[in-house]
């Protein structure tokens, strides 16, 4: 595919469940990052990823989040015990640094999360 | 701290009118990207522009223009003759340039929005 794809679309699960989120990143961008837009939070930075170099979590809101990127491509986000404030959209972007000054990310259209 | 503050929480104008939409930033970064997308009913993210520190000239892209003031730590948004289309959440955002191995990841930081109403 040409952009970021995630899935699924949409998720509905129950408080204290456990959930996986999945992101596929643009083919070839080594940077891949995740955001999550909540009604109260607006829009923000969760973690980055960038090629094999120890991932930026300090986005993370507490350590029932934690994702991973395996083969530099393919990230999971998962949330453990979800609670109701865990409801949102999960956004994934990737951008290729290097090949300019700037670093334009692209996004996926989300996951949204609702935690029941 | 890197922090975006967008003002204006919501805006309502009637199609046609021009409408300006406001972004103060704050960085200690001397290099550093100002943006802005916008959020359609669809729930994407747009990229429309991006801006680097050291270039304050203005831009024009058809209806919509940026003024960058670097004295004022400002990157406003100007639609001129808004069209019911341009109806959306826009978002400005900032970054710090990326660079591989260190704590500059270039995750952007972004402004709560301002939710723009474009009526016929």
């Amino acid at each position: 595919g040409a952009g970021v794809s995630q899935s699924p679309s949409n998720k509905v699960t129950e408080k204290g469940k456990d959930v996986e989120l999945r992101c596929d990143p643009i083919s070839g961008h080594t940077a891949l990052y995740w955001y999550r837009q909540s009604l109260g939070q607006g829009l923000e930075f969760l973690i980055y990823f960038q090629g094999n170099s120890a991932p930026d979590k300090s986005g993370l809101p507490s350590d029932r989040f934690s994702a991973e990127r395996t083969g530099g491509s393919v990230s999971t986000l998962t949330i453990q015990r979800t609670q109701q404030e865990d409801s949102a959209v999960y956004l994934c972007a990737s951008s290729s640094p290097g090949k300019g000054f700037y670093n334009e990310q692209f996004f996926g259209p989300g996951t949204r999360l609702t935690v029941l | 701290a890197q922090k975006v503050t967008q003002a204006q929480t919501e805006i309502s104008v009637v199609e046609k009118e021009d409408v300006t939409l406001d972004c103060v930033y704050e960085t200690r970064d001397t290099t550093y990207y100002l943006f802005w997308y916008k959020q359609p009913p669809s729930g994407e993210l747009v990229f429309l522009i991006r801006r680097n520190s050291f270039d304050e000239q203005n831009e024009i892209s058809g209806r919509y223009s940026w003024n960058f003031q670097k004295s004022t730590s400002s990157f406003n948004f100007t639609i001129t003759a808004s069209q019911v289309v341009d109806s959306a959440v826009y978002f400005c955002a900032l970054s710090n340039l990326l660079v591989i191995g260190s704590s500059n990841t270039g995750k952007l930081i972004f402004g709560q929005g301002t939710t723009l109403q474009v009526k016929p």
